[in-house]
C-alpha cells in the first residue's frame, strides 16, 4: 500500500510562470487536504477536497491559486504567475476518517 | 536544555536521557490532537494520537499526555535516541472543522546530542 504521493519533489520555477503540483492519496483514501509550510514555520492549511468538490478553501490565497481533485487521478495545486514569496514547501495529505497520511512534499523554488 | 533559536525552539537531551516537547493548542473545543515527526526535508509522519475525552495515551517509547484545563499537550519521549532528531509539531482538529483540517502549532527542533 504506497503512501501518499507528491510530484515532483522540487519544482524551480521562473517568476510570471505557473507551478503545478500533484498528489495521489492512499488507496481508499477520499479526502485530500494541502499544506502549506515557510522554512522553520509550521504547516499552514490551505484546501481541502474530496473527489470533485472543494470543501474548505479558507487557507486559500483569493488570486492566483486553485485546486482540484478530479474524479479520476491526482489532485492538483496549481499556482498562477508565481512570485518570489511562493517559495515554499507544499504538503498533501489524505485520510479516511481522522488519521492523516502526509506525503514528501513538492518544494518549490521561485527564481 | 531549551532554548529559542531563530524561529524554532529548541531541545537539546542526551542520547538516553527522557525528551518533553510541550504543546499550547488554541481551541478550547478541539477534541482530537496528534503528534507529527518531521525530518529534514520529509513530510510529517504520524507518531502518536489523543482524543479529548483521555488525559494520556502510550505508544512504544512515547507518550501524549493532554491538559484540557490549561489547553496542554505534551510529548514524552523515552531513552531518546539520535534517529529521534527532528522537528516535532502537535496539530488539532477543531470540532466544527468539516473533515480532518489540522491546525498545526509551531514546532519543537529536538536535537538529541552522542
Amino acid at each position: 500500500n504506497a503512501g501518499v504521493m507528491q510530484n515532483p519533489r522540487h519544482l524551480v520555477r521562473r517568476r510570471g510562470q505557473e507551478a503545478r503540483l500533484r498528489c495521489s492519496p492512499m488507496k481508499g483514501h477520499s479526502h485530500v487536504y494541502w499544506y502549506r509550510q515557510l522554512p522553520e514555520e509550521g504547516l499552514k492549511f490551505m484546501v481541502y477536497l474530496q473527489k470533485e468538490n472543494i470543501i474548505d478553501e479558507s487557507g486559500m490565497p483569493k488570486e492566483r491559486f486553485s485546486a482540484e481533485f478530479p474524479k479520476e487521478g491526482p489532485s492538483i495545486l496549481r499556482i498562477q504567475q508565481v512570485v518570489r514569496g511562493d517559495s515554499a514547501a507544499y504538503f498533501c495529505a489524505s485520510s479516511r476518517q481522522t488519521e492523516a497520511f502526509f506525503g514528501q512534499g513538492t518544494r518549490l523554488t521561485v527564481v | 536544555g531549551e532554548s529559542v533559536g531563530l524561529h524554532l525552539p529548541t531541545l537539546s537531551v542526551q542520547e538516553g536521557d527522557n525528551s518533553i516537547i510541550n504543546c499550547a493548542y488554541s481551541n478550547s473545543a478541539s477534541d482530537y490532537f496528534i503528534w507529527y515527526k518531521q525530518e529534514s526535508g520529509k513530510g510529517p509522519q504520524f507518531i502518536i494520537d489523543i482524543r479529548s475525552n483521555m488525559d494520556k495515551r502510550q505508544g512504544q517509547r512515547v507518550t501524549v499526555l493532554l491538559n484540557k484545563t490549561v489547553k496542554h499537550l505534551s510529548l514524552q519521549i523515552a531513552a531518546t535516541q539520535p534517529g529521534d532528531s527532528a522537528v516535532y509539531f502537535c496539530a488539532e482538529n477543531p470540532p466544527d472543522n468539516a473533515g480532518n483540517m489540522l491546525t498545526f502549532g509551531g514546532g519543537t527542533r529536538l536535537m538529541v546530542k552522542p
